[in-house]
């Protein structure tokens, strides 16, 4: 059964410092979205992503969050300066033209020192 | 704003029983889509069931069921049978038709008993 991938699992960055977190959406899919989860809290949504554009994005989702489509299969979110506060697990989903789910990915887990 | 409550932070269950979860939302959209999912110790998230505010009939997957109350903003989550591998956190979640932003409430763990 397809799948969406996220890759790194875990990652421990220094404040400040640039992180991309890189998710392969199921490959017929066409809707991409970014969450997060701080721990012990809601999972919040960050940004959807359609026909090469953000549909639509959250407060939470300033200038220094960034997301792409480098190529045929690969959806990146960049943190561009990351802050402590930036902690926390961050969720890919992946949606068809045809249907409403969203099917996650296993989240990257990013810890901020 | 749509709000989703999950008003029980924990439930137990014994093995082999059945337990129902609790969900309201708040919305003035007449289309809309409501789903759970459940988050193991892994912290995967993964779809239990869905549900189309114009289907009157409830959903069922299996030993998951719910029971969608539209006039009420209900949407308990119902399961039978109840097995060790179903302890985990359990969301509710809300999408407006034509929506992209999924909106979760806070969660419940459920912890499964043998």
């Amino acid at each position: 059964e397809p799948e969406v991938t996220q890759t790194p699992s875990h990652q421990v960055t220094q404040m400040g410092q640039e992180v991309i977190l890189r998710c392969v959406p199921i490959s017929n899919h066409l809707y991409f979205y970014w969450y997060r989860q701080i721990l012990g809290q809601k999972v919040e949504f960050l940004v959807s992503f359609y026909n090469n554009e953000i549909s639509e994005k959250s407060e939470i989702f300033d200038d220094q969050f960034s997301v792409e489509r480098p190529d045929g299969s690969n959806f990146t979110l960049k943190i561009r300066s990351t802050k402590l506060e930036d902690s926390a697990m961050y969720f890919c989903a992946s949606k068809g033209a045809s249907a409403e789910t969203q099917y996650f990915g296993p989240g990257t887990r990013l810890l901020v020192l | 704003a749509q709000t989703v409550t999950q008003s029980q932070p924990e439930m137990s269950v014994q093995e082999a029983e059945t337990v129902t979860l609790s969900c309201t939302y708040d919305t003035s959209e007449s289309d809309y889509y409501l789903f759970w999912y459940k988050q193991p110790p892994s912290r995967q998230m993964i779809l239990v069931i869905r549900q189309e505010a114009y289907k009157q009939q409830n959903a069922t997957e299996n030993r998951f069921s719910v029971n969608f109350q539209k006039a009420a903003k209900s949407f308990s989550l119902k399961i039978s049978d109840s097995q060790l591998g179903d302890a985990a956190m359990y969301f509710c979640a809300y999408l407006r038709e034509y929506g992209n932003k999924l909106v979760f409430g806070a969660g419940t763990i459920l912890r499964v008993k043998s």
